[in-house]
Parts: C-alpha cells; sequence; structure tokens
C-alpha cells in the first residue's frame, strides 16, 4: 500500500532555479528517505532523515521532516539539467522484525531545462 | 566496482510461458528484494529476502516465485499465474533488515507480453 504521497506530481523548472518537492505521509514512521530515478534506470538513494531529525542536507539537497504535520520536503538547490528526473519518498514504519520495508509513493517527476 | 546487476534488460513472455529474471550483486549485502513499477506509480514489493535460503511474499507476490540459493544471487520468476505482468521489475539490496540501512537497486528489466 502507498503511504507517501509527492506534490506536485510534475514540476518544470530553468536551470539555476530552485526545485521544491513534497511528501505527505499517513502512519508513524522510524525513518524517511528520498531517492532518484533517471528514466529507464534503476533508483539512487539521495538522503535518509530519521524521525527525530528535522532537517539534512547533502551537498546542493536540503530534506526537511515535520513529524506532527506528517510530511517532508526536498528542495534541490541551483537545479542543472542533469537534476531531470522523478523523486520518490519512501517511509520506513516503526521497527518490528528488523526487516527494513519501504513503502514508496508515486513520485515526483522534475524537468530541468537549460 | 560494487553494484546490483539485473538481467536481461529487456524481456519478452509468451501466454502460458514462465519466465525468470535475474539478479545479482557483489555488494555483500544481506537482504535482497523485488519491486515492481507501474508506469506512472510507485514502487511495489513482490518478495523480500534477509538471509540464504529464506525468503518472504511482499505486498503484490501472487504469480511470482523466488529463491535464495547464494547470497550474490536472488532470481525472479514470472509465473503464468500472473495475467498482467507487463511492468518493469527492480531488485534492490541493503545491508541487513536494519531500518536505516539505504537500499540500492539494479537498473531494472522490462517485461512485456507478446
Amino acid at each position: 500500500s502507498q503511504q507517501g504521497e509527492e506534490d506536485p506530481q510534475a514540476l518544470s523548472i530553468q536551470e539555476g532555479e530552485n526545485a521544491t518537492m513534497n511528501c505527505s505521509y499517513k502512519t508513524s514512521i522510524n525513518n524517511l528517505q528520498w531517492y532518484r530515478q533517471n528514466s529507464g534506470r534503476g533508483l539512487v538513494h539521495l538522503i535518509l532523515i530519521r524521525s527525530n531529525e528535522r532537517e539534512k542536507h547533502s551537498g546542493r539537497l536540503r530534506v526537511t521532516l515535520d513529524t506532527s504535520k506528517k510530511s517532508s520536503s526536498l528542495l534541490i538547490t541551483a537545479s542543472r539539467a542533469a537534476d531531470t528526473a522523478s523523486y520518490f519518498c519512501a517511509t520506513v514504519p516503526p521497527f518490528s522484525g528488523g526487516y527494513n520495508k519501504l513503502i514508496f509513493g508515486a513520485g515526483t517527476r522534475l524537468a530541468v531545462h537549460p | 566496482d560494487g553494484g546490483i546487476t539485473q538481467s536481461p534488460k529487456y524481456l519478452f513472455r509468451k501466454e502460458g510461458q514462465n519466465v525468470t529474471l535475474s539478479c545479482e550483486q557483489n555488494l555483500n549485502h544481506d537482504a535482497m528484494y523485488w519491486y515492481r513499477q507501474d508506469p506512472g506509480q510507485g514502487l511495489r514489493l513482490i518478495y523480500y529476502s534477509q538471509i540464504v535460503n529464506d525468503f518472504q511474499k511482499g505486498d503484490i507476490a501472487e504469480g511470482y516465485s523466488v529463491s535464495r540459493e547464494k547470497k550474490e544471487s536472488f532470481p525472479l520468476t514470472v509465473t503464468s499465474a500472473q495475467k498482467n505482468p507487463t511492468a518493469f521489475y527492480l531488485c534492490a539490496s541493503s545491508r541487513g533488515g536494519i531500518a536505516y540501512q539505504p537500499q540500492h537497486f539494479g537498473d531494472g528489466t522490462r517485461l512485456s507480453i507478446l
């Protein structure tokens, strides 16, 4: 069952602009992860943020998490054409049995135009 | 370089035929997963395995079967019982069933019906 829902479904921007994608989820989580998928390829892990964290950075990526609102956002600053991809959030339910089960949303398709 | 190799990249299935998708990893990861991705949607879990000779059904296991005889290999068979097999299939692995470990993905196999 899908838990995360990304918003918007599609986003089109110019190079150099910032891109913000949002993810909402329904139940409590252990952590939330963001992945990127280039067309026809597998997913690449970007950032993992734990339920007790509020913000994480990795290069041009900034992820925030608001557990009270059950939402997360991914900000890509100074976007490049190479950032064109689909971005997925995936949630991990509270720890039980040691299995890392990811529940994926439907993704945001980002297009960055030169 | 360490990674996950899926083969073939494209596969065609005839009516009533079973087909097997290959997934090999050299990351020394204990856990492996199979996902199905339909157009414009997130990933859905088919099967997962936390250790050799053990695997568990995911959310959509009907019509699929797996084996885990070696740590490096986790093949997926799409049986004739799967009536709608056309999809993009992704294999992933992680260091273990620990909630904090991100998953590493192969580049997928696209399966179509002839």
